[in-house]
């Protein structure tokens, strides 16, 4: 079964930073682009970041240029959203999602994890 | 950036109802790079059509999208119960990949 679980949501203070994690399983991890998507309680659905399979391209929405870095390990199954500098704004249910190339609709999503920012 | 504008915000319709959504791109969608995800209450997104009319895998020949340019419609054609939920637009022609403000159905 093809599966994406991300971890590493948490309450946290301003300015402070978080890093979050999403393992893959039951499909060729280094073979897809990944992306991470958000959602702020109530609201819509918003790209935040995308990285290829090879980590050659790498994009960011420009509300989080400079404090959030993607990253992947292959090895690992698994991609990263390292962010710093963390805002209230930020507070959102945070999806990783997969697609078959870098430009491509997202065919699987993970259940989310929750990151709240508030002192 | 591309914007996408959904429209209606909301579409009251009764179940065996035609349900036909629109997203407006502020720009070209190259390719037809325009996605369609259906978001239930406390569910994960999830995908119905892929380059503007071809459905994903397994979904129902209900849903139907098409389009081009900057003008996309889904449609879906008999609405079922398990049909009312949120749908979002998403464009992936260009960074950054923009989703529309998404169309809530609901039950009228």
């Amino acid at each position: 079964e093809v599966q994406l679980v991300e971890s590493g949501g948490g309450l946290v203070q301003p300015g402070r930073s978080l890093r979050l994690s999403c393992e893959a399983s039951g499909f060729m991890f280094d073979d897809y682009a990944m992306h991470w998507v958000r959602q702020t309680p109530g609201k819509g659905l918003a790209w935040v970041s995308s990285i290829s399979w090879d980590s050659g391209s790498i994009d960011y929405a420009d509300s989080v240029k400079g404090r959030f870095t993607i990253s992947r390990d292959n090895a690992k199954n698994s991609l990263y959203l390292q962010m710093n500098s963390l805002r209230p704004e930020d507070t959102a249910l945070y999806f990783c999602a997969k697609t078959t190339a870098y430009y491509s609709a997202m065919d699987v999503w993970g259940q989310g994890t929750t990151v709240i920012v508030s002192s | 950036e591309i914007v996408l504008t959904q429209s209606p915000g909301t579409l009251s319709l009764s179940p065996g109802e035609r349900a036909t959504l629109s997203c407006r791109a502020s720009q070209s969608v190259a390719s037809n790079y325009l996605a369609w995800y259906q978001q239930k209450p406390g569910q994960t997104p999830r995908l119905l059509i892929y380059a503007a009319s071809t459905r994903a895998t397994g979904i129902t020949d209900r849903f139907s999208g098409s389009g081009s340019g900057t003008d996309f419609t889904l449609t879906i054609s008999r609405l079922e119960p398990e049909d009312f939920a949120v749908y979002y637009c998403q464009q992936y022609t260009s960074s950054p990949h923009t989703f529309g403000q998404g169309t809530k159905v609901e039950i009228k």
